[in-house]
């Protein structure tokens, strides 16, 4: 069963703080793993892809974990502009079979108050 | 601008009665996509294609039809809607990567928000 699960928060947390989200996987075929941030009754955007190595961008982290099947995503120095909800989205490639098809978490609703 | 056009964003249609939405994206890109959001339930994929007359299901199809006759355009037909289809639909474009997955960002539309009587 194709299945990407996510805290599911909310995390709500003071300005300047370190949060972190974790989402697992259960299809070991999977290729590709992505957060994307949603604003409220917006659409999705595509926060950053993440690597094998790990991957930083400014106060970002994410980090994947194949071995035990799943992805994290750390904020550092949180600010009022980074709430949102935050989705963990997995796509299987070539490998998988069904290589358009992908699979997105619930969600983790993020609320940083000053 | 590169962007992706979902038309129309907002809908009030009578169960029974059929519809279109309309989406189409300016960046040749070959891979698109439909997804509809619920509460609880998250974005979920309708269809996709991966390229033009190249469909297929994604998780959840049942009522739904799609046709790809242009690289640009994906539009989503509901035959014969029903009040189970009210939800927040999102059209979305990609290039592929070289692994043969999607390696690169998706680009969504502002979303059309369906409501079936």
């Amino acid at each position: 069963r194709k299945e990407v699960e996510q805290d599911p928060g909310p995390f709500n947390v003071p300005e300047g703080a370190t949060v972190a989200f974790n989402c697992t996987y259960s299809n070991s075929a999977s290729q590709s793993f992505f957060w994307y941030r949603q604003d409220c009754r917006k659409e999705p955007k595509l926060l950053m892809s993440v690597y094998s190595s790990g991957n930083e961008d400014g106060r970002f982290t994410a980090q994947l974990n194949r071995a035990s099947q799943y992805i994290s995503l750390l904020i550092r120095d949180s600010k009022l502009s980074d709430s949102a909800t935050y989705l963990c989205v997995v796509n299987m490639g070539i490998y998988g079979g069904s290589q358009g098809n992908l699979i997105f978490g619930k969600g983790t609703k993020l609320s940083v108050k000053p | 601008e590169a962007q992706v056009t979902q038309n129309p964003r907002y809908l009030i249609t009578v169960t029974g009665k059929k519809l279109t939405v309309t989406c189409s994206q300016n960046m040749n890109h070959e891979y698109m996509s439909w997804y509809r959001q619920d509460p609880g339930l998250g974005l979920r994929q309708i269809y996709y294609s991966m390229n033009v007359e190249v469909t297929d299901k994604g998780d959840v199809p049942e009522g739904y039809k799609v046709s790809r006759k242009e690289k640009r355009n994906f539009p989503l037909i509901l035959e014969s809607p029903s009040p189970n289809q009210t939800s927040l639909y999102f059209c979305a474009s990609s290039l592929f990567g070289l692994a043969g997955g999607l390696s690169d960002t998706q680009y969504f539309g502002p979303g059309t928000r369906l409501t079936v009587l």
